[in-house]
């Protein structure tokens, strides 16, 4: 079965940084593209950023670019995501979501963590 | 960047009722790379359709995606207690970003 459990939410003052992690298991970790994707309190879904198998970047929102580091272990089976300089408008679930496409990267998502709640607030 | 139009925001309908639920992308989406979620409240999305009209695993037929271009669809043939949820569409022709729509609200009448 394949399952993603995020961790690593809180509360952080604004200008904080928080490290998301992602454990992957019940899946050959290595093989497939993974991203973040955020949810905003009643709002839509948002990409946030994506990896390749291989740690090579699949590219950043423009809302997160520079601020955001997206990498992984695959030693670990685990996916990171280091956010600095957080924002009050960053507030959100994080989900870890893994890439189900075979000839686009990155593509949809056939397997999404239950998230990890980030709340920015002084 | 291609921003997806939802409509309608809300949808109230009846247990059996046909509903199609629709996409608007502000370019082509390049090769249909256009994917169908559903989220039900306090849960993670669930992939229903992908390649704008492939059923994911496990999804019942009842569900249908169609389209091409800048226009899609999403039908649920008959509707049962348990599709009663927000669908979001998504587009992955061109990235980065890959965007998402806005949503559309099923709730029962």
């Amino acid at each position: 079965e394949v399952q993603l459990v995020e961790s690593g939410g809180g509360m952080v003052r604004p200008g904080g940084s928080l490290r998301l992690s992602c454990a992957a298991s019940g899946f050959s970790f290595e093989d497939y593209a993974m991203s973040w994707v955020r949810q905003a309190p009643g709002k839509a879904l948002e990409w946030v950023s994506g990896i390749k198998w291989n740690g090579g970047s699949l590219g950043y929102a423009d809302s997160v670019k520079g601020r955001f580091t997206i990498s992984r272990d695959n030693a670990k089976n685990s996916l990171y995501l280091q956010m600095n300089s957080l924002r009050a408008e960053d507030t959100a679930l994080y989900y870890c979501a893994r890439d189900g496409g075979l000839v686009v990267e990155p593509a949809y998502f056939d397997y999404w963590g239950q998230g990890a709640l980030v709340t920015v607030s002084s | 960047e291609i921003v997806l139009t939802q409509s309608p925001g809300t949808l109230s309908l009846s247990p059996g009722e046909r509903v199609t639920l629709s996409c608007r992308a502000s370019q082509s989406v390049s090769s249909s790379y256009l994917a169908w979620y559903q989220q039900k409240p306090g849960q993670a999305p669930r992939l229903l359709i992908y390649d704008a009209s492939r059923r994911a695993t496990g999804i019942p037929d009842r569900f249908s995606g169609s389209g091409s271009g800048t226009d899609f669809t999403l039908t649920i043939r008959r509707l049962e207690p348990e599709d009663f949820a927000v669908y979001y569409c998504q587009q992955y022709g061109s990235s980065p970003p890959l965007t998402f729509g806005g949503g559309t609200k099923v709730d029962i009448k």
